[in-house]
Order: C-alpha cells, then structure tokens, then sequence
C-alpha cells in the first residue's frame, strides 16, 4: 500500500528565511512518481512539480528546489528566501505505476510567512 | 488554455438530498479524477475514468456514491440520500493519460455543505 507523511503540520518562518517542508514516502513498487502541490488560500491546488524514482538529481527552480532521496524514502522542499507569498498549503503525492491514476496525498503542511 | 472547471462552486443542501457535482477536464486530457478534500486533509482518492469508462472506484466510501463520463469529457459525480459527513471539498483532476507519471492538474473544486 502507498503512503505519505508530512510531519509538519505547520510551520512559521519570517520572510527571507529558508523553510524545508518533509515528505516521506511508502511504496512496494520500484517504479513511482513523487508530486508537490501548493494549495494557496483560493484552495486550488496547484502544480509544483513531478520526480520520477529512477531519476534522483535534485532539481532548483527559481527560489524553490527539491532534495529526493531513495535512500530514506524522501522528497524534501526548499524554499529559499521565503515570501509572504508562499504562504499556503503544501502537499506532497505518491503515484504507482502498478496502480496508475491513483494518487495518494500527505495530509499537508501549512507554510505561514510573515512580513 | 482552460484549465479544469467544477461546477458549482458551492452547493448547500438537506440532509437525505440527491446532488450532482460536475466537472471539465482539461480538452484532450483523457483521464479524469475525483477526490474529497476534508479539513485539515490531504486529497482522498475517490474514482477515476480512462475515457468513458471507470478504471478505479476502489476510493468510493458507499454505493451512495456514483460519477459517470458517458462521451469521455465531462464528468458527473452524484451523491444520493446525502449524510452530514459528505460534507467536504470535492475536488477534479484530469490527466493526458492515466499513467502514473502524467500530473493531474485540478480544478478549483466544489464545496458541498449538508446540513
């Protein structure tokens, strides 16, 4: 069975502060894919990005980058230089290839910047 | 291009009522999700489709629950003899494919509240 923890429930930082919000995953399979979504106060979630387990190079876009380690069964969030914009829900998914289309969610860690 | 739409936006009804809650998919996306979304929680697997066909309804809580896509586009998601803990976001995802590595982009979801 596939699962997804997010520990952190929520976190606080002041603005420009760097800010990593932890996902841990469970899986039988060998090959899955790893999501992050925000979910922004409007509550639509929105699309962060996607890692393939076969492909564990960590990626940096902009101020936001992702550390994926098989290893542990993680795939963390950075973001550097926090802004009061980023405040929103985060949530990190788990897809398996064995059972395509169903995607389980962590129950999300809610990120509060302030100015 | 439009994303995905979820009509309505909110929906308030009497405990014992039938509702219908609606979705459209991203056009050309040909895998369409719907989760529930409780306070405080993460997206919850509710049913997918690949065209006009249900692949997985293995999320839907009780035969009190049912969606079709009878042309493969949009989706109905209906709720009979409704219970006061239906009440949460429902959420709709589509996908170009319904391969796990595809990201679903979600709609802005519908608020359904039984009173």
């Amino acid at each position: 069975a596939q699962k997804v923890t997010q520990a952190q429930t929520e976190i606080s930082v002041v603005e420009k502060e760097d800010v990593t919000l932890d996902c841990v995953y469970e899986t039988r399979d060998t090959t899955y894919y790893l999501f992050w979504y925000k979910q922004p106060p409007s509550g639509e979630l929105v699309f962060l990005i996607r890692r393939n387990s076969f492909d564990e190079q960590n990626e940096i876009s902009g101020r936001y980058s992702w550390n994926f380690q098989k290893s542990t069964s993680s795939f963390n969030f950075t973001i550097t230089a926090s802004q009061v914009v980023d405040s929103a829900v985060y949530f990190c998914a788990l897809s398996e290839n064995t059972n395509a289309g169903k995607s389980t969610f962590g129950d999300g860690t809610t990120l509060t910047v302030k100015p | 291009g439009a994303g995905v739409s979820q009509t309505p936006s909110n929906k308030v009804t009497e405990k014992g009522k039938y509702v219908e809650l609606r979705c459209d998919p991203i056009s050309g996306h040909t895998a369409l999700y719907w989760y529930r979304q409780s306070l405080g929680q993460g997206p919850e697997f509710l049913i997918y489709f690949q065209g006009t066909g249900a692949a997985d309804d293995s999320g839907l809580p009780n035969d009190r629950f049912f969606a079709v896509r009878p042309e493969g586009s949009v989706s109905t998601l209906k709720i009979q003899r409704t219970e006061r803990g239906d009440s949460a976001v429902y959420l709709c995802a589509s996908s170009l494919t319904s391969g796990g590595r595809d990201t679903q982009y979600f709609g802005p979801g519908t608020r359904l509240t039984v009173l």
